[in-house]
């Protein structure tokens, strides 16, 4: 089971500002880096799947990097509005192991 | 195009009964995952199958619980002499399968999950 690691657990901000928040995780036999959003009263859904070091993905206002070389990915929204509150959850997938989901970063955007 | 469908989308049953929860994926997707979420938790790990592989049951909780996929589609989830605890929501997932590396590099589409309650 890889250790995963997100972090803040929480967040508030103010709608409009930019925010961003990390995922650590193991860097040997690095395969794939996924990233969900998780509605409350809604299934997750997949925003990236990042695999290269130094990929970097973008939907809309939200962006995700990747350094595979030190175990990390930072997620970043720009701009947030009240409807990007939500658990973004990161999943790290290595060697022949299956993805491994963090327990996720709660964001709330005040309007 | 059809989503991952599960039924039912709510079950609520008695202590010591048995439950079966299905999981219909994305047509074409070989790689099927169990996950739950009880109150106030993250994302748990149950079970995963991956084409005619022998499936990873690793995060199965106990041995009441136990799931099969019938002919690499349809999945079944059941929980036998259920117990308070196993109340959660109960999701599933599917992805397509990423080469030698079973499904780790494509995304999971989830269903709606079943929210299944213990009294």
């Amino acid at each position: 089971i890889l250790n995963v690691e997100q972090s803040p657990q929480s967040l508030h901000v103010q709608e409009g500002d930019s925010t961003n928040f990390t995922c650590s995780f193991p860097s040997s036999n690095f395969y794939a880096l996924h990233w969900y959003r998780w509605e409350t009263a809604k299934s997750p859904e997949a925003l990236f799947v990042m695999t290269l070091n130094g990929d970097e993905k973008k939907k809309g206002r939200i962006s995700a990097t990747l350094n595979t070389k030190e175990g990390y990915s930072y997620l970043y929204i720009k701009g947030s509005q009240p409807e990007d509150s939500a658990t973004y959850l990161c999943a790290p997938a290595a060697g022949y192991q299956k993805v491994t989901f963090g327990t996720g970063t709660k964001l709330q955007v005040i309007p | 195009g059809a989503g991952v469908s599960q039924s039912p989308s709510n079950k609520v049953t008695e202590k010591g009964k048995d439950v079966e929860l299905r999981c219909d994926p994305i047509s074409g997707h070989t790689a099927l995952y169990w996950y739950r979420q009880s109150l106030g938790q993250g994302l748990e790990f149950l079970i995963y199958f991956q084409g005619n592989s022998a499936p990873d049951k690793s995060g199965l909780p106990s041995d009441r619980f136990s799931a099969e996929r019938t002919g690499g589609s349809v999945s079944t989830l059941t929980i036998q002499r259920t117990q308070q605890e196993d109340s959660a929501v109960y999701l599933c997932a599917s992805s397509l399968a990423g080469g030698t590396w079973r499904g780790s590099n494509q995304p999971q589409h989830f269903g709606d999950g079943t929210r299944l309650s213990i009294l």
